[in-house]
C-alpha cells in the first residue's frame, strides 16, 4: 500500500541554522504531497502542499519540491527560528484519506 | 479563519465505558474524517464520512466504532465499549471539495485516556 517515509528525529539546531528533513513516499500514481506541522499541545496545521511534479509548496520560509523522479518530498528552510520547534509530518493523499509518515520532531536552540 | 474544532480537549474513561467524542468541522465542509495517534506513533486513519454514509474505513476502525452527523454542525465518533489500547489523541478533519487536492482541516484533538 500507499506510505510515507521520514527521517528519525529529533533533530536539533541552533537558531539562524539551515533545515532539512527528508520525506520520500510510495505511491500508485502521483498524489498530493504534503507538510503538516504539530505545535506543542496544538493539533495538526497544514504547513504546505504540492499536488503535481515539479511543483513546489511554500509557507512561512518553509519549502518543499515534488520530486516524481527520487519520489521525494523535503521539507526545507533558509534560517529557523525558536518558534519553528514542533513535530512536522509528511503526508500523501492516497484515494480520500491522508497517510502519515512518523512525524520528525525538531529543538531549535536560541 | 474558519477552524474544526473539538470538544473534550480531554476525555479518561474506564475500560468497557462508550465515550463520544464530538467535533464541529469547518461549516461549509462536506468531507469528514476521523484519525487517531497513539502515543509516539504515526497518525492513522479511522474513517471517512460523506453524505450521512462512511465513504471508508480502516481496519481500526472496527464494530467498536460508529461516527455520525446528528445535526447540521456536529460529526461525533462513539466507541462503544473502549479498551486499553484505545488511548490515543483523535484528530477530526474535514473538506470542502469533491475533487482536487481536498485540502484536509485537522482539529486540535481530543486526548483519551482509557483506565
Amino acid at each position: 500500500g500507499d506510505s510515507v517515509t521520514q527521517m528519525e528525529g529529533p533533530v536539533t539546531l541552533s537558531e539562524e541554522a539551515f533545515l532539512t528533513i527528508n520525506c520520500t513516499y510510495t505511491a500508485t500514481g502521483y498524489p498530493s504531497l504534503f507538510w503538516y506541522v504539530q505545535y506543542p499541545g496544538e493539533g495538526l496545521q497544514l504547513l504546505l502542499k504540492a499536488t503535481k511534479a515539479d511543483d513546489k509548496g511554500s509557507n512561512k520560509g518553509f519549502e518543499a519540491t515534488y520530486r516524481k523522479e527520487t519520489t521525494s518530498f523535503h521539507l526545507e528552510k533558509g534560517s529557523v527560528q525558536v518558534s519553528d520547534s514542533a513535530v512536522y509530518f509528511c503526508a500523501l493523499r492516497s484515494d480520500d484519506k491522508i497517510i502519515f509518515g512518523k512525524g520528525t520532531r525538531l529543538h531549535i536552540l536560541p | 479563519e474558519p477552524e474544526v474544532t473539538q470538544t473534550p480537549s480531554h476525555q479518561v474513561t474506564q475500560m468497557g465505558q462508550e465515550v463520544i467524542l464530538r467535533c464541529v468541522p469547518i461549516s461549509n465542509h462536506l468531507y469528514f474524517y476521523w484519525y487517531r495517534q497513539i502515543l509516539g506513533q504515526k497518525v492513522e486513519f479511522l474513517v471517512s464520512f460523506y453524505n450521512n454514509e462512511i465513504s471508508e474505513k480502516s481496519e481500526i476502525f472496527d464494530d467498536q466504532f460508529s461516527v455520525e452527523r446528528p445535526d447540521g454542525s456536529n460529526f461525533t465518533l462513539k466507541i462503544r465499549s473502549t479498551k486499553l489500547e484505545d488511548s490515543a489523541m483523535y484528530f477530526c478533519a474535514s473538506s470542502a471539495l469533491a475533487g482536487g487536492p481536498r485540502t484536509q482541516y485537522f482539529g486540535p484533538g481530543t486526548r483519551l485516556t482509557v483506565l
